[in-house]
């Protein structure tokens, strides 16, 4: 079965500081692995996917995610934090019976203080 | 350019009043999701169109219907509303093909049901 956990509820950082967002996954098969963003009162944005390639995976706003087999897991990082990346924060896999469904992980609230 | 429309962003509704919420996209996506979203929690799938099959997930109570006369809209039909349905309600596209599927879903801002 194919699931994802991203074990932190809530991660602080400073402005302007580096930050990691955990996810790992267990999944049969090759992984499709994604980061979804979600505003307050707004539906999800995708950030990034891993499908297959290059490890480091660059998306949108300045965010990477690092694929990482032998500790199946797939963080979510970012250099340099703003406040503007406040957001509860989605890592998700591909259903692999019905390539249209992806299985989301529980959230992680991202916050960054100025 | 909103890409995927739902309407209304706010519902309210009296407890066991039928309601309907409504999706639009503009993204010519053959296949069109309805999520359940609660206080910040995971988007739980209650069912999506892949064309015009219907997907129900197991376990989407009955109380939950959806319509898809077209390509751009989707309906989500709460036949009786009970207190516990109250969420955010997120309607999500992609465009998957056969022989392989980009999986990116694209999301509406979502409807917030009230049941009072």
């Amino acid at each position: 079965a194919q699931s994802v956990a991203q074990p932190e509820d809530q991660v602080n950082v400073a402005e302007g500081n580096p930050l990691t967002v955990k996810c790992t996954y267990s999944v049969s098969g090759n992984p499709y692995l994604f980061w979804y963003v979600q505003y307050p009162n707004r539906g999800l944005q995708f950030l990034l996917k891993y499908i297959t390639g290059d490890n480091l995976v660059k998306g949108s706003y300045g965010f990477e995610a690092e694929f990482n087999k032998s500790q199946t897991s797939f963080h979510l990082k970012k250099p340099s934090a703003l406040v503007s990346d406040s957001a509860l924060y989605f890592c998700a896999v591909r259903f692999y019976s019905s390539a249209s469904k992806i299985i989301f992980g529980s959230g992680t609230r991202l916050s960054i203080r100025p | 350019d909103a890409m995927v429309i739902q309407n209304p962003r706010y519902q309210v509704t009296q407890f066991g009043k039928p309601v309907t919420l409504s999706c639009s996209q503009t993204l010519n996506h053959n296949v069109m999701y309805w999520y359940q979203q609660k206080s910040s929690q995971a988007p739980k799938l209650l069912f999506h169109y892949y064309d015009k099959d219907f997907n129900n997930e197991a376990d989407t109570p009955d109380n939950f219907q959806s319509r898809r006369p077209n390509t751009s809209f989707c309906f989500l039909d709460i036949r009786s509303p009970g207190l516990g349905d109250a969420a955010m309600y997120l309607c999500a596209t992609s465009r998957d093909h056969e022989g392989g599927s980009k999986n990116i879903q694209y999301f509406g801002a979502g409807t917030r049901l009230s049941v009072l």
